[in-house]
C-alpha cells in the first residue's frame, strides 16, 4: 500500500529565508512522487514531480525537491521564501505502472511567510 | 492552465436536498476523478472513471454517485444531503498513466 507522511502541519519562516517541507513515503514499488501547492479558495497545481532519473528535481516557482531512496523521503525546499509562496502543500505519491494513475496524498503542510 | 471547470463554487443547501456537482474539462482526458478535503486531513478519492461508461468507487465510502456519459463530463450527485457531506469536492482529470493530475478549482458544499 502507498502512503504520504508530511512531518509538520504547519511551517512559518521569514521572507528571504529556507522553505523546507518533509515528506516521506511508503511504497512497495519504485514511485512517482508530487508536490502541489493549493492558494486559498482554489484547486491544487502542481508543483514539481519526480518518475526516474535525476533524484534532484526542479519545479516552478523556484522550488525544488530530492527523491532520496534510501530514506523514502521527497522534501520540498526552495532557497529564499517570498510572500507569494504562503499557501498549502501537498506530498503525493502514486505507483509506477499503475494504470489508474491514482495519487495518495499527504494532509498537507501550510506555509507562512513573514515579512 | 488547466482546464478543468467545476460548478458551482460554493453551495448552501438544506438536509434533504438533492445536488449536483458539474465537473467538466475540455483537454480530451480519459481518466476523472472525485477527491472529497477536509481541513488538516488528506484528499480521499471518492470516485473515479477510465473513460465513457466506467466508473468505480474510491478509498472513502461516499454516498455520492458519479457518472460518465460524455468524456468531457463528469457530474457528482447526493440524493439526500446531510450535514456530514458538508465538505470540499476537487474534480481532477489526467491523461497518461500516472501522469500529473489536473484539478478543477473545487465546489465548496455547506449542508444546514
Amino acid at each position: 500500500a502507498q502512503s504520504v507522511t508530511q512531518l509538520g502541519s504547519h511551517v512559518s519562516v521569514s521572507e528571504g529565508a529556507l522553505v523546507l517541507l518533509r515528506c516521506n513515503y511508503s511504497s512497495s514499488v519504485p514511485p512517482y512522487l508530487f508536490w502541489y501547492v493549493q492558494y486559498p479558495n482554489q484547486g491544487l497545481q502542481l508543483l514539481l514531480k519526480y518518475t526516474t532519473g535525476a533524484t534532484l528535481v526542479k519545479g516552478i516557482n523556484g522550488f525544488e525537491a530530492e527523491f532520496k531512496k534510501s530514506e523514502t523521503s521527497f522534501h520540498l525546499t526552495k532557497p529564499s521564501a517570498h510572500m507569494s509562496d504562503a499557501a498549502e502543500y501537498f506530498c503525493a505519491v502514486t505507483i509506477r505502472g499503475s494504470t489508474l494513475g491514482r495519487l495518495y496524498f499527504g494532509r498537507g503542510t501550510q506555509l507562512t511567510v513573514w515579512p | 492552465e488547466a482546464d478543468i471547470y467545476q460548478t458551482p463554487r460554493y453551495l448552501v443547501i438544506g438536509t434533504g436536498k438533492k445536488i449536483t456537482l458539474e465537473c467538466s474539462q475540455t483537454m480530451g482526458h480519459d481518466k476523472m476523478y472525485w477527491y472529497q478535503q477536509d481541513p488538516g486531513m488528506e484528499l480521499h478519492l471518492i470516485h473515479y472513471s477510465y473513460g465513457v461508461n466506467s466508473t468505480e468507487k474510491g478509498d472513502l465510502s461516499s454516498e455520492s454517485t458519479v457518472s460518465r456519459i460524455r468524456t468531457e463530463h463528469f457530474p457528482l450527485t447526493l440524493e439526500s444531503a446531510r450535514p456530514s457531506h458538508t465538505s470540499q469536492y476537487l474534480c481532477a482529470s489526467s491523461e497518461y498513466e500516472a501522469g500529473e493530475l489536473f484539478f478543477g478549482e473545487g465546489s465548496r458544499l455547506t449542508v444546514l
